[in-house]
């Protein structure tokens, strides 16, 4: 049973650009969650999505962040008109459940920007 | 609104010595509360967790008690190893709507030494 995959690892993107970061959540669950890191810090909760629908979306910045997580496919974190201040890592998570259940976290991608 | 609080890093050990990290927390209600561990270059594994006040979790020689009246989660080992180096985060869940929203520590980076 594979893991939580996020495609890609690295990305390199100039300013201006758009970014798509793509999480497969592992098999059978259904619940995932977007976070950040900053460079140093600790991780920064942005959004949580259930299937086709977003459930809570409190950390994610009011313009240029976007996220979706369709019936079929991967979730789909989307920042438009990247900026130098969005260099992180950005970390998926998925449940099986809501609630009190283990969250399980991909590798993350590193986004820089130039 | 809720935070997590943790010693700050870099934290330098002999292997076999004792490692605490601590950890503070404050929030609303009674949250569960998780230590993860990032190696280098990886995402994020649960290391244990607590649910309710006095539970103690363990794994892999880690424990941490749940400590209410001192609103503490610090997490021991009592003789660590080189491959114990990486960085540890302190984290509650807001659980708050029934979901597993995670509020992270800015992590502990321990560096142990043959």
């Amino acid at each position: 049973n594979a893991g939580v995959m996020q495609n890609p690892r690295h990305l390199v993107r100039r300013r201006g650009q758009e970014a798509r970061l793509r999480c497969s959540p592992m098999k059978g669950h259904s619940h995932v969650y977007w976070y950040r890191q900053l460079p140093e810090e600790g991780l920064k909760f942005m959004v949580y999505l259930q299937k086709e629908n977003i459930i809570d979306e409190s950390g994610m910045p009011k313009e240029r962040f976007s996220a979706e997580f369709p019936k079929e496919g991967p979730s789909i974190l989307r920042i438009q008109q990247v900026v130098r201040g969005d260099s992180a890592a950005y970390f998926c998570a998925s449940s099986l459940g809501a609630g009190d259940t283990e969250a399980f976290f991909g590798q993350g991608t590193r986004l820089t920007v130039v | 609104g809720n935070s997590v609080t943790q010693m700050e890093g870099p934290v330098t050990l002999s292997e076999e010595a004792f490692l605490t990290i601590n950890c503070t927390y404050t929030a609303t209600g009674y949250p569960s509360l998780f230590w993860y561990v990032q190696y280098p270059g990886e995402g994020l594994q649960l290391l244990l967790k607590a649910t309710k006040a006095d539970d103690k979790g363990s794994n892999k020689g880690f424990e941490a008690t749940y400590r209410k009246e001192t609103t503490s989660f610090h997490l021991e080992k009592g003789s660590v190893q080189v491959s114990d180096s990486a960085v540890y985060f302190c984290a509650l869940s807001e659980g708050a709507g029934g979901y597993n929203k995670l509020i992270f520590g800015a992590g502990t980076r321990l560096a142990v030494h043959p």
